[in-house]
């Protein structure tokens, strides 16, 4: 349970705010990648990031800004966020590119 | 796009009930299947990591079994019990993106 913490576990915020969610992994991986998961919905890849380096973003609207520091913590910075954005976003790392990833507990995240 | 398909969406068996759930993948590019528990509230855990038409892997009472040729591979749960109760997902990983997609996941609900 502790090899990959996220920070704030729950968020509320209005469209105009900004904040920050946190993810930190304590594994030693190379990897890291941030999920959102939407009611009803399966687990959605935002970003992927390599050695600190952005492999992918899957599409993702610009009001959400990953940020990789270095392998062991990676930011989600949001920005005028929508009420459709409200969902579980969760962090992953893993060792490489390929193979078994491991998660964090998420960030529950309501836009009012 | 990738289709990933769980079923059923949800399951609620008696205690020492066996039980199985499928998922469904595409049978071409195949890389990996990935089955993952996750538990309200917790981090999603990693079950098995499966590569090889044919596979069958087992970790105490729950197994799991791989058609890399039909895409679609089974888990199954035998004695379920209460600890059970849980969200099971798969993902699929190809060969090319070296990213997973997920399954809606089955949701297992046990009871005494």
């Amino acid at each position: 349970e502790t090899g990959v913490t996220q920070t704030p576990r729950h968020l509320v915020m209005g469209m105009t705010n900004k904040k920050s969610l946190k993810c930190e992994q304590h594994l030693g991986h190379n990897a890291m990648y941030w999920y959102k998961q939407s009611a009803k919905k399966p687990l959605e890849l935002m970003f992927v990031y390599n050695f600190k380096e952005q492999t992918e973003n899957n599409s993702v609207p610009s009001r959400f800004s990953p940020e990789c520091p270095n392998s062991s913590h990676l930011f989600l910075h949001l920005h005028t966020l929508q009420p459709e954005d409200s969902a579980l976003y969760l962090c992953a790392s893993s060792q490489d590119l390929a193979g078994e990833q491991f998660f964090g507990p998420g960030t529950r995240l309501t836009v009012l | 796009i990738l289709n990933v398909e769980q079923s059923p969406q949800s399951l609620h068996v008696q205690e020492g009930d066996s039980t199985n759930f499928t998922c469904s993948f595409p049978s071409s590019n195949f890389y990996a299947l990935h089955w993952y528990r996750w538990e309200t509230a917790k981090s999603p855990e990693a079950l098995f990591v499966m590569t090889l038409n044919g596979d069958e892997k087992k970790k105490g009472r729950i197994s799991a079994t791989l058609n890399t040729k039909e895409g679609y591979s089974y888990l199954y749960i035998k004695g379920s019990q209460p600890e059970d109760s849980a969200t099971y997902l798969c993902a699929f990983e190809t060969g090319t993106a070296s990213k997973l997609t997920f399954g809606t996941g089955t949701r297992l609900q046990v009871t005494l």
